[in-house]
């Protein structure tokens, strides 16, 4: 079945402890991207990847960190976590065919709490 | 399950009954549209897609409508089902990019 699988599906941590949450897609995809999801907000992007080794930032980076060593992996890093990172968070993949877009699609979520 | 549909507008419609979810995009410049479903507790699920050469697009009970001019986007399901219930958002591509951005949602819920 063609998906993007995220774990952990929920994580309770404290403020500054590093953690690492995997994102892995097996339809070949080569963008790759991170949002979080806050009420009352559209999802905001964090990172993008359009390839192996290729990362950037989206709208929302400050204090997170990913990398792209291979295709179907996509972690997200957060090495100091703090509390306003306490959020729903979202891998999400797609083709990348020229000029034609393809849509994005989306793991199942992590519910990150940092207290 | 999640709580990121706190202070979504919310449609109301019978079951049997069409609705209609409508979308104000923000980009001129955008050239992709597409709706997605999120279900309490999982990740977005895509619905259906548009590109700007379009006006209208029809999927198996769902339809979908752009109007560059007004820049505003709507999503139509016939005979709205209770498995229908969930928050539905639109998303924009800005061309030349894959940048997107996303709507802040709309909740539906279906009355039996």
């Amino acid at each position: 079945e063609a998906q993007v699988t995220q774990n952990p599906r929920y994580l309770i941590t404290v403020t500054g402890k590093k953690l690492t949450v995997t994102c892995s897609q097996n339809m070949n995809h080569e963008y790759m991207s991170w949002y979080r999801q806050d009420p009352g907000l559209g999802l905001r992007q964090i990172y993008y990847s359009m390839n192996v080794e290729v990362t950037d930032k989206g709208d929302v980076p400050e204090g997170y960190k990913v990398s792209r060593k291979e295709k179907r992996n996509f972690p997200l890093i957060l090495e100091s976590p703090s509390p306003n990172q306490t959020s729903l968070y979202f891998c999400a993949s797609s083709l990348v065919d020229g000029g034609v877009s393809s849509p994005l699609h989306f793991g199942n979520g992590t519910r990150l709490t940092v207290t | 399950g999640e709580s990121v549909g706190l202070h979504l507008p919310t449609l109301s419609v019978q079951e049997g009954d069409n609705s209609i979810i409508n979308c104000a995009y923000s980009n001129s410049a955008s050239d992709y549209f597409i709706w997605y479903k999120q279900e309490s507790g999982k990740g977005p699920q895509f619905i259906i897609d548009i590109r700007s050469n379009m006006d209208k697009r029809q999927g198996q009970r769902v339809t979908v409508l752009l109007n560059k001019t007004v820049k505003h986007l709507s999503l139509q399901i016939a005979a709205t089902q209770p498995g229908d219930s969930a928050v539905y958002f639109c998303a924009e591509k800005v061309e030349g990019t894959y940048k997107y951005i996303f709507g802040t949602g709309t909740r539906l819920k279906v009355l039996a």
